[in-house]
């Protein structure tokens, strides 16, 4: 059964660096591929970043100098950072499994809200 | 590639055939998927390749499109279709629409 966990502070200060961790069950890093997708409140989806089973990534544009994505294939994690956090960060990150660019498999995702 | 979803907001009734409509801004070429996201949890894949049925749905559910124009389809509106569904195209970047809400009249 393929499962992923997102885990991670609910609150984070501005201008600090946001840390999330997916743990992922039922399938391998090394086969497919780990997005990253946020959810501002009440608003649509946004595509944040990837990892990819062979291990390189990609990050949407706006984000990327900002953004880093790794993994621990040992502990099926996938890890999450984010720097120099503002308010517009506010949001629910999900993490998903991508076959093909498809997102198949989501999980339940870790509310972040950023204020001092 | 930027999405258009329409409508932003859809009323129907129980047992309705129900149209929703995505429009890229270049050529999708049939890399489009549909999402379903009920209040409070997340997503969930419904179609993929613009008419790809993904196992486990049920099949009041059919997409259909080409180009730039593509469409979800639910035959037979059930109460728990209540949602927001969005599109998602991976052919250029990857990009969603901004959703459109469909609640029951």
């Amino acid at each position: 059964q393929v499962q992923l966990k997102e885990s991670g502070p609910g609150l984070v200060q501005p201008s600090q660096t946001l840390s999330l961790t997916c743990t992922v069950s039922g399938f391998s890093l090394t086969s497919n591929s780990v997005h990253w997708v946020r959810q501002p409140p009440g608003k649509g989806l946004e595509w944040v970043g990837a990892i990819w089973s062979g291990g390189s990534t990609d990050y949407n544009s706006a984000l990327k100098s900002r953004l880093s994505i790794s993994r621990d294939t040992s502990k099926s994690q996938v890890f999450l950072k984010m720097n120099s956090l503002q308010t517009e960060d506010t949001a629910i990150y999900f993490c998903t499994r991508s076959y093909y660019y498809v997102m198949d498999a989501w999980g339940q995702g870790a509310s972040v809200t950023v204020s001092s | 590639i930027q999405l258009t979803q329409s409508p932003s907001l859809l009323s129907a009734s129980v047992g309705d055939r129900v149209t929703l409509s995505c429009k890229g801004s270049q050529n999708i070429n049939n890399y489009l998927a549909w999402y379903q996201q009920k209040l409070g949890e997340a997503p969930k894949l419904l179609i993929y390749n613009t008419n790809s049925l993904q196992t486990g749905i049920p099949s009041r559910f059919s997409g259909s499109g080409s180009g730039t124009d593509y469409t979800l389809t639910i035959s037979s509106l059930q109460p728990e279709d209540v949602a927001t569904y969005f599109c998602y195209q991976y052919n250029n970047g990857l990009t969603f629409g901004s959703g459109t809400k469909l609640e029951i009249k």
